[in-house]
């Protein structure tokens, strides 16, 4: 198993530019998360997914648009890129038990 | 919503001391309380959780403890070692709901 695959891990965008994360897994999770992480703010939720179809907000999700058309799947869509999105970006899965997150390795992304 | 508070932000010990992470939390309805590991530049990694229908639980040298009354909960390091050098996140959340809320993360730093 891969586990939680995320890409690309680096990405640089100019404001307003428009871009997609993508994170798949491969251990048949249902849930599935995204988050930010900023330095001294900890991890902080985006959006999140119970099943596919079905998707919520979390604590910060301006700016952001997410879709679960695949159990697999969980794309992360930035809609015009500002620079205070410049940020670590990690997607997480878990079983509908919800023992523990597995993470993504991250996407570095920088906005100027 | 559920918001959770991390003390301290930074822990320097000594190598064979101990270390304690301290939480606390505010939806009495959380019930699931991981503690997640992040070494520079890696993705975070659960080293230990607890329900809340325990008080405490142990797994070599880590442990945790939950006090449900007073809502907050700690992550005890015996006799630390330099490769405990970490950030160490803790969180909260409802089980089959999926939306843990992170502290703002303590980076622990053990010196031979």
């Amino acid at each position: 198993n891969a586990g939680v695959t995320q890409t690309p891990k680096f990405q640089v965008l100019k404001t307003g530019q428009s871009m997609t994360l993508q994170c798949a897994q491969d251990m048949n999770h249902e849930y599935m998360s995204w988050y930010r992480q900023d330095p001294g703010m900890g991890l902080r939720l985006i959006h999140y997914s119970v099943g596919a179809g079905i998707t919520d907000q979390g604590e910060v999700p301006n700016g952001y648009n997410v879709s679960r058309s695949t159990t697999e799947d969980f794309p992360l869509r930035l809609l015009s890129a500002a620079p205070s999105q410049t940020s670590v970006y990690f997607c997480a899965s878990s079983s509908r038990d919800g023992y523990g997150y597995t993470f993504g390795s991250g996407t570095r992304l920088t906005v100027v | 919503g559920e918001n959770v508070e991390q003390h301290p932000s930074t822990l320097s010990v000594q190598e064979g001391d101990s270390a304690v992470i301290k939480c606390t939390y505010s939806d009495s309805a959380s019930n699931y309380f991981p503690w997640y590991k992040q070494e520079l530049g890696k993705r975070p990694q659960l080293i230990i959780d607890i329900r809340s229908n325990v008080g405490e639980k142990k797994d070599q040298r880590i442990a945790v403890t939950l006090n449900k009354t007073a809502k907050h909960f700690s992550l005890h390091i015996t006799e630390t070692q330099p490769e405990d050098s970490a950030v160490y996140f803790c969180a909260a959340g409802i089980l089959g709901f999926q939306k843990l809320v992170f502290g703002t993360g303590t980076r622990l730093l053990v010196s031979p």
